[in-house]
């Protein structure tokens, strides 16, 4: 089974500062996606980024980036220019094939972030 | 609206009571997901659907859980003889399949928050 590992429950940063959030992961499956979802307190999740494992370049979208380093097993998301609305809680997510076809998401525990003035 | 729409947005609900929650995904979607987020964790996979097929339930709890899609599109899990454990965030999520083999990336509900006392 896949896994994924966030190890910061929470962050603080200063507007305008970036910031690296944290995730390692763990599968046997030679290809497989890893994704950034946003989840502010209104509780929708929101989609951020997606880095596919044979993917040659890191994903970039806007101020999010992903530092990934398949030899490390890392999914770092990195975000540039903090803004006060980016406080949020922060997921990393894995692809997983289902045996009945499809996929699936399995999802870390979480990073809360809180940007300060 | 455009988004995916779950309802009802909060349900209190005496152990032991049977309980229904709606969605009603993005027109269009095959493909659509019910997670279950407990308080500070990441969603857990509970079942996915393509059109009206229910493709995986190996993430339901136990047959106390059931959802339906019979004609494809609004989905309902129900949950019957509620326990304090269900106490949870019910996360539905809808893609297209071309989008979801993109990018991965899934559209979520505002989520189901259910107290059970």
């Amino acid at each position: 089974a896949q896994k994924i590992t966030q190890t910061q429950p929470g962050m603080f940063v200063q507007e305008k500062e970036a910031v690296t959030l944290d995730c390692t992961y763990d599968t046997s499956d030679p290809s497989y996606g890893l994704f950034w979802y946003k989840q502010p307190s209104s509780g929708e999740m929101i989609f951020l980024i997606y880095q596919g494992s044979y993917d040659q370049q890191n994903a970039t979208e806007g101020r999010y980036s992903l530092n990934f380093q398949k030899a490390r097993k890392s999914a770092n998301l990195v975000i540039s220019a903090s803004q006060l609305g980016d406080s949020a809680m922060y997921f990393c997510a894995m692809r997983e094939l289902l045996t009945g076809g499809g996929n699936k998401l399995t999802f870390g525990t979480g990073t809360q972030l809180k940007v300060e003035l | 609206g455009a988004g995916v729409s779950q309802s009802p947005r909060y349900k209190v609900a005496k152990r032991g009571q049977d309980v229904a929650l709606r969605c009603d995904p993005i027109s269009g979607h095959v493909s659509l997901f019910w997670y279950q987020q407990a308080l500070g964790q990441g969603p857990e996979f509970l079942t996915y659907f393509q059109n009206e097929a229910q493709l995986d339930k190996s993430g339901l709890p136990s047959d106390r859980f059931f959802a339906e899609r019979p004609e494809g599109s609004v989905s309902t899990l129900k949950i019957q003889r509620t326990q304090q454990e269900d106490s949870a965030v019910y996360l539905c999520a809808s893609t297209s399949v071309g989008e979801y083999v993109r990018t991965g990336e899934l559209f979520f509900g505002e989520g189901s928050r259910l107290t059970v006392l």
